[in-house]
């Protein structure tokens, strides 16, 4: 059983057009996260939610919107995608909000915008 | 804030030696830290973690050092083998319930066979 899964591996996508990943935790996790991996594989934290509530939003341009239906999903949608937004978009989850017996990560999702 | 230096950016090793990756760290009061393994086209596995009430961590093959005075860490790989060949990234929470992760830029680590 996959921890937490991401759909889809792939995506290759138009500038402009909108797309979401989906990301899943089926280890009762209460937090869950998406981080931005970019070309030289630097993890750089987006979004945290905790049982749904957003509890981190860093500096992302507002074309980026995560929801969280329930906290075993967090999905993650992109309106008028741009060149830059090329990267692997990993999610995670926590036990807790604290984190503190780390995080779990995704395979990853590769997003290649042209 | 934090932020999460890396001593070197690639290691190249021989099958069979040991392997040191160097971690810093700038916040004090950090409290938790992971070693991350990355292997091409996976998420990061978690490999060891160390509290900061401690100061050497083993696990199999592995173990972690941290030093608070110089706020860095450490993970050494025993006898290293192939299939220890991936980008390693040191992590650190702060002691702030809401601060999340920050990983360290990475080592990539190439075992010579």
């Amino acid at each position: 059983d996959t921890a937490v899964s991401q759909t889809p591996k792939y995506l290759v996508t138009q500038m402009g057009n909108d797309k979401s990943i989906k990301c899943e935790q089926n280890l009762g996790h209460d937090t869950m996260y998406w981080y931005k991996q970019d070309s030289k594989k630097f993890l750089k934290i987006m979004f945290s939610y905790n049982n749904k509530e957003l509890i981190i939003n860093e500096t992302v341009p507002n074309r980026f919107s995560p929801k969280s239906p329930d906290k075993a999903h967090l999905n993650l949608h992109i309106n008028s995608l741009e060149l830059g937004d090329s990267a692997v978009y990993f999610c995670a989850s926590s036990q807790d909000q604290r984190g503190g017996y780390g995080y779990t990560f995704g395979s990853g999702t590769r997003l290649t915008v042209v | 804030g934090e932020s999460v230096g890396l001593h070197l950016p690639t290691l190249s090793v021989q099958e069979g030696d040991n392997s040191i990756i160097n971690c810093a760290y700038s916040n004090s009061a950090s409290d938790y830290f992971i070693w991350y393994k990355q292997e091409s086209g996976k998420g990061p596995q978690f490999i060891i973690d160390i509290r900061s009430n401690m100061d050497k961590r083993q696990g199999q093959r592995v173990t972690v050092l941290l030093n608070k005075t110089v706020k860095h860490l450490s993970l050494q790989i025993a006898a290293t083998q192939p299939g220890d060949s991936a980008v390693y990234f040191c992590a650190v929470l702060g002691p702030s319930g809401n601060t999340p992760l920050v990983f360290g830029k990475g080592t990539r680590l190439s075992v010579i066979a």
